[in-house]
């Protein structure tokens, strides 16, 4: 199975702060199968960013995605109170689809 | 819209079984794959089981492999997930999911939760 290496595990971030999630696979993954979630306290995961690069539907676009190979990233160029919440990528190139373990970012 | 409605859970001693549903609506079901995602309490997600669009194939992790079935009723537009011989490790919120191409899940139920305990 495809191990995704989430960095950092948790972000203290001011309002308006840019921040950087990386996502590093054990073996190549296309990018088209490299995707994010949020996760906000008791609530089911919502699809933020789909290949790589995508945004869901409804999503801001103070977040963005980037990345090829094994080396990702997530970034929320100005963070807001509301994107308090735990982020995760998944990938779906190889079976098991597997997610990175989260991070967490909390607001200072 | 798309809803997923989860049912079936709750506390269940271990090795006892359990049968989880998601009613399907607001897609036409019968055209989509399906999956079990479930996250144990203060952890991560986890990919359980996929079937597809006919059930006439279907895909589970390792650990799970010959105690959980996975499967659907296309007429009904219900995805089911029994599960045997359940383990104190199967407790979690099990979510069911719609898959799309690339494999990236945009629909999500609100979860069910299994806890197995004694």
């Amino acid at each position: 199975a495809i191990v995704l290496n989430q960095s950092p595990s948790s972000i203290i971030a001011s309002q308006g702060e840019k921040v950087t999630i990386t996502c590093r696979a054990s073996s190549s993954i296309s990018s088209n199968y490299l995707h994010w979630y949020q996760q906000k306290p008791g609530a089911f995961p919502k699809l933020v960013i789909y290949s790589t690069s995508y945004r869901a539907s409804g999503v801001p676009s103070r977040f963005s995605g980037s990345g090829s190979g094994t080396s990702y990233s997530f970034t929320i160029s100005r963070v807001e109170a509301e994107d308090v919440a735990t982020y995760y990528c998944q990938q779906g190139s190889s079976n098991p689809p597997t997610f990175g373990s989260g991070t967490k970012l909390e607001i200072k | 819209e798309v809803q997923l409605v989860e049912s079936g859970g709750g506390l269940v001693q271990p090795g006892r079984s359990l049968k989880l549903s998601c009613a399907a609506s607001g897609f036409t079901f019968s055209n989509y794959y399906m999956a079990w995602v479930r996250q144990a309490p203060t952890k991560g997600l986890e990919w359980v089981a996929s079937i597809t669009n006919s059930g006439g194939s279907t895909y589970y992790r390792d650990s799970v492999k010959g105690r959980f079935t996975i499967s659907r009723d296309n007429a009904k537009s219900t995805l089911y997930l029994q599960m045997d011989s359940l383990r104190s490790e199967d407790t979690a919120t099990y979510y069911c999911t719609s898959p799309r191409p690339y494999v990236y899940y945009p629909y999500w139920g609100q979860g069910v939760m299994v806890t197995v305990s004694s």
